[in-house]
């Protein structure tokens, strides 16, 4: 059974690059059947998507993030990681990982538990 | 983009109540839409997809409906351990994006 678990700093400084890893088990991201996602949280707001990372290495990103994001993936170490650039106190978040199915099907069945990132100096 | 409109954004019911919960997406996405289920302090929980299908484990008090632009999560029989917040997501093209959300109390 898939399980993923979120990993990286708890406190980032502003304008710095916060990078997180989402490390999978029971199964690998190279599989055809699935995409890998990160979707972040505010304090006390809803869920906002940030991007997902298909095995070819194909990637789709949220368009108002786009230009801070990188997406990538280590198949050796069957893990994915996000880079966010430039943070400001508004990329303050629990941050999760997921997977799904391709666009136009199910949803995000797999989650990870969360990291929470503060961003401050 | 696609965007995702709730309603309504907090609803009180008592247990055994029937909630009806609505999401409008801005242009038609088919059946490409799920529902999520978010207890406090813990990742969100996939309860339904392809807009009626339940995901596997989840009680059948909970059911979807809906294709087009306009959808529906149904609470057939509110239980203590159903509040929580609600959150729709569609799925038909990138950008993905989710509902406001509808926190359910009892």
């Amino acid at each position: 059974q898939f399980h993923l678990q979120e990993s990286g700093p708890g406190l980032v400084k502003p304008s710095e690059t916060l990078s997180l890893t989402c490390t999978v088990s029971g199964g690998s991201i190279s599989s055809r059947n699935y995409y890998w996602a990160w979707i972040r949280q505010p304090p006390g707001k809803g869920l906002e998507w940030i991007g997902s990372l298909y095995h070819s290495g194909a990637t789709y990103y949220s368009p108002s993030l786009k230009s801070r994001i990188t997406m990538s993936a280590d198949m050796s170490k069957n893990r994915f990681s996000l880079s966010l650039s430039a943070v400001t106190a508004a990329d303050t978040a629990v941050y999760y990982c997921a997977r799904h199915a391709g666009s136009g099907a199910g949803g995000m069945d797999v989650w990870g538990q969360g990291t929470t990132v503060t961003v401050s100096s | 983009d696609i965007q995702m409109t709730q309603s309504p954004s907090s609803v009180s019911a008592s247990v055994g109540d029937r909630i009806t919960i609505a999401c409008r997406a801005s242009q038609g996405i088919g059946t490409s839409l799920a529902w999520y289920q978010q207890k406090p302090r813990k990742a969100p929980k996939l309860l339904i997809y392809g807009a009626s299908s339940l995901q596997s484990g989840v009680p059948s008090r909970f059911s979807g409906s809906g294709s087009g632009t306009d959808f529906t999560l149904t609470i057939s029989s509110l239980q203590s351990e159903d509040v929580a917040t609600y959150y729709c997501q569609q799925a038909k093209s990138f950008p993905f994006t989710f509902g406001g959300g509808t926190k359910v109390e009892i």
